[in-house]
């Protein structure tokens, strides 16, 4: 199986009930921050996105938050399934544009408690 | 449609071996780029490219050459492989205007022994 993902923090939650994952990012200039979810054995796949210049942006059972005071990303997923079970990256777009790459956090591994 | 592509899946290498790992997408992806995935260290990007002919170094670099020579292709080259290097590597691709979501293949599982 898959190793990667190995001596991340880890989050337990309860099926049907909402989590939240945390984020810190570093630059100040960054203009996209996004949400990756990656299960055993494949790449990552992205969840939803949001703009340095919104501070909420909402998708399907998700929510990410924006706080660009302390410099902080949140991902809340609602009413928890199983199949939520994953490792979650949030990424930032380190510059303005669309030139510029993204740079990956070290992940936080969600396990949901059936 | 295919997506992005990754080849070979799982590779093992000995020390000092050469090798690349091909990356094709189908998309029309300006924009293509080569991670790293180590446990607990998440993703670090290799190198990138926001076109043909035009390439640049991302967090960890050394050891690795890529070129861009089309649109589909980012091949990313090992001239001597080492230990260290042992690790799961990821391609994305995506478009340059817009939005920034990367779209992943499903990875190349290399071990130099």
């Amino acid at each position: 199986g898959e190793s990667v993902g190995l001596h991340l923090p880890t989050l337990s939650v309860q099926e049907g009930d909402n989590s939240i994952i945390n984020c810190a990012y570093s630059n100040s200039a960054s203009d996209y921050f996004i949400w990756y979810k990656q299960e055993s054995g494949k790449g990552p796949q992205f969840i939803i996105d949001i703009r340095s210049n919104m501070d909420k942006r909402q998708g399907q059972r998700v929510t990410v938050l924006l706080n660009k005071t302390v410099k902080h990303l949140s991902l809340q997923i609602a009413a928890t399934q199983p199949g939520d079970s994953a490792v979650y990256f949030c990424a930032e777009s380190r510059g303005v544009g669309g030139n510029t790459p993204l740079v990956f956090g070290k992940g936080t591994r969600l396990s949901v408690i059936a | 449609n295919a997506g992005v592509t990754q080849t070979p899946k799982f590779q093992v290498l000995k020390t000092g071996q050469s090798m690349t790992l091909q990356c094709a997408q189908d998309m029309n992806h300006e924009y293509m780029s080569w991670y790293r995935q180590d446990p607990g260290m998440g993703l670090r990007l290799i190198h990138y490219s926001v076109g043909a002919g035009i390439t640049d170094q991302g967090e960890v670099p050394n050891g690795y050459n890529v070129s861009r020579s089309t649109t589909e292709d980012f091949p990313l080259r090992l001239l001597s492989a080492a230990p260290s290097q042992t690790s799961v590597y990821f391609c994305a691709s995506r478009v340059l205007a817009g939005g920034r979501e990367l779209f992943f293949g499903e990875g190349s599982r290399l071990t130099v022994l």
